[in-house]
């Protein structure tokens, strides 16, 4: 097993451009979420999806939408990127049922915006 | 609100000497408690979780925490400290409000020193 698959490891985007980050996992996950790290700050949950077909909103999800294309694959893009996006990208993905509720983590995508 | 706070932004300790990093929490109901690890250029690993139970919860690569209700603290600790420990830690609490998020801690540096 993969695991939690990220595409791409590393971006430079110019502002204003638009761009969308890959993530796929193979654990027959229902739930997946995407979150931001910043320095200093730990990570923020942009957006996560309980199960395929919704979406909700994290704790910072202006300037970027979702889409949860099937079980697999959770795609975050961003339509006009803003230096303020500058950070690094993290996709999970958890097993509801799983008590613990475990999350397990790609490897993340580099994004720089100038 | 659930919120999770990690006091102390880097961690100092020689190699062999018992470590901890600390963090304490914030929640309305009975806490679900994580620690996650991440070293440089990876995603974050989980280490252990507290759900319900005995106090002292061991996990991965030797590390234990310590559920402590009076003090809202779920410290991680470690007896002997390796410098193959250098890592980010993060605490992470789980927030059963408005639908099934991880809260994150700022995450706390660990250096170990040969």
């Amino acid at each position: 097993n993969a695991g939690v698959t990220q595409t791409p490891k590393f971006q430079v985007l110019k502002t204003g451009q638009s761009m969308t980050l890959q993530c796929a996992q193979d654990m027959n996950h229902n739930s997946m979420y995407w979150y931001r790290q910043d320095p200093g700050m730990g990570l923020r949950l942009i957006y996560y999806s309980a199960s395929e077909g919704t979406t909700d909103k994290g704790e910072v999800p202006n300037g970027y939408n979702v889409s949860r294309l099937n079980k697999r694959e959770f795609s975050l893009r961003l339509e006009s990127a803003a230096p303020s996006q500058t950070s690094v990208y993290f996709c999970a993905s958890s097993a509801p049922g799983d008590v613990q509720e475990t999350q397990y983590f790609g490897p993340g995508t580099r994004l720089l915006v100038l | 609100a659930q919120s999770v706070a990690q006091p102390e932004d880097q961690v100092n300790v020689a190699e062999g000497n018992p470590l901890t990093v600390k963090c304490t929490y914030s929640v309305s109901g009975n806490p679900y408690l994580f620690w996650y690890v991440q070293y440089p250029n990876r995603g974050l690993q989980f280490l252990l979780k507290y759900i319900t139970g005995d106090n002292l919860v061991k996990g991965s690569y030797g590390f234990e925490a310590e559920f402590n209700k009076s003090q809202t603290s779920f410290h991680l600790k470690k007896p002997s400290a390796l410098v193959s420990d250098s890592a980010l830690y993060f605490c992470a609490v789980r927030d059963y409000t408005g639908g099934f998020k991880t809260i994150f801690g700022a995450g706390t540096r660990l250096f170990v020193k040969a």
